[in-house]
């Protein structure tokens, strides 16, 4: 089975400012999805970004852009401009182009803005 | 346009109690899906749907059944409740099964089970 790997529990940054949060994951194939979802405390799971494998430019959604390294197996979030509203646990999830249709997730790194 | 709602929202059992959560979602979706969330863990499929009547499992099928009701409705039963089934528990639906499909998620069920 796939692995996903978020390695930073706890994240903080000051309102305004940029933070990267990071995720790696393991796999053997070559077409599949990443995604980057937010949970909120109200803890509804809200789709933040979305990369294509396939694609080698990187996402962007606004404030929020990837940073994909297929090789590398890396995919981080970076949050530009960061408002209280974007404090929130952020999990990292892969999902295969095959069939199965299931997403693997992260443990999550909870962020914490600063005001 | 609600979304994807879930009840109960939160519920506690006692060991063998058996309990019914309930999905819908009115976006027209054809594929829903079943999610545990546990502390320290991120979300891992129990069950999914693809379309209207099939349903598969997931990675942590065990302990659960599901009913694809109609194509609004989707529902998890656990016939025989146990401590280890405390969690919180997200219902989410898509256009298509496809991999690149958006999952959009309900608001979670949290289960404690004594």
């Amino acid at each position: 089975a796939q692995t996903v790997t978020q390695s930073q529990p706890e994240m903080s940054v000051q309102e305004a400012e940029t933070v990267t949060l990071s995720c790696t994951y393991d796999t053997s194939e070559s077409d599949y999805y990443l995604f980057w979802y937010k949970q909120p405390p109200s803890r509804q799971m809200i789709l933040v970004i979305r990369q294509e494998a396939y694609k080698q430019q990187n996402a962007t959604e606004n404030r929020f852009s990837v940073n994909f390294q297929k090789a590398a197996k890396s995919f981080s979030l970076k949050i530009s401009d960061s408002q209280l509203g974007d404090a929130a646990m952020y999990f990292c999830a892969y999902r295969s182009a095959g069939t199965g249709n299931q997403f693997y997730f992260g443990t999550g790194t909870s962020l914490t803005v600063i005001p | 346009n609600a979304g994807v709602t879930q009840t109960p929202k939160f519920q506690v059992l006692k060991t063998g109690q058996s309990m019914t959560l309930q999905c819908a979602q009115d976006m027209n979706h054809n594929s829903m899906y079943w999610y545990r969330q546990d502390p320290g863990m991120g979300l891992r499929l129990i069950y999914y749907s693809a379309s209207e009547g099939t349903t598969d499992k997931g990675e942590v099928p065990n302990g659960y059944n599901v009913s694809r009701l109609n194509k609004r409705e989707f529902s998890l039963r656990l016939e025989s409740a146990a401590p280890s089934q405390t969690s919180v528990y997200f219902c989410a639906s898509s256009v298509i099964p496809g991999p690149q499909e958006t999952q959009y998620f309900g608001p979670g069920t949290r289960l404690l089970v004594l």
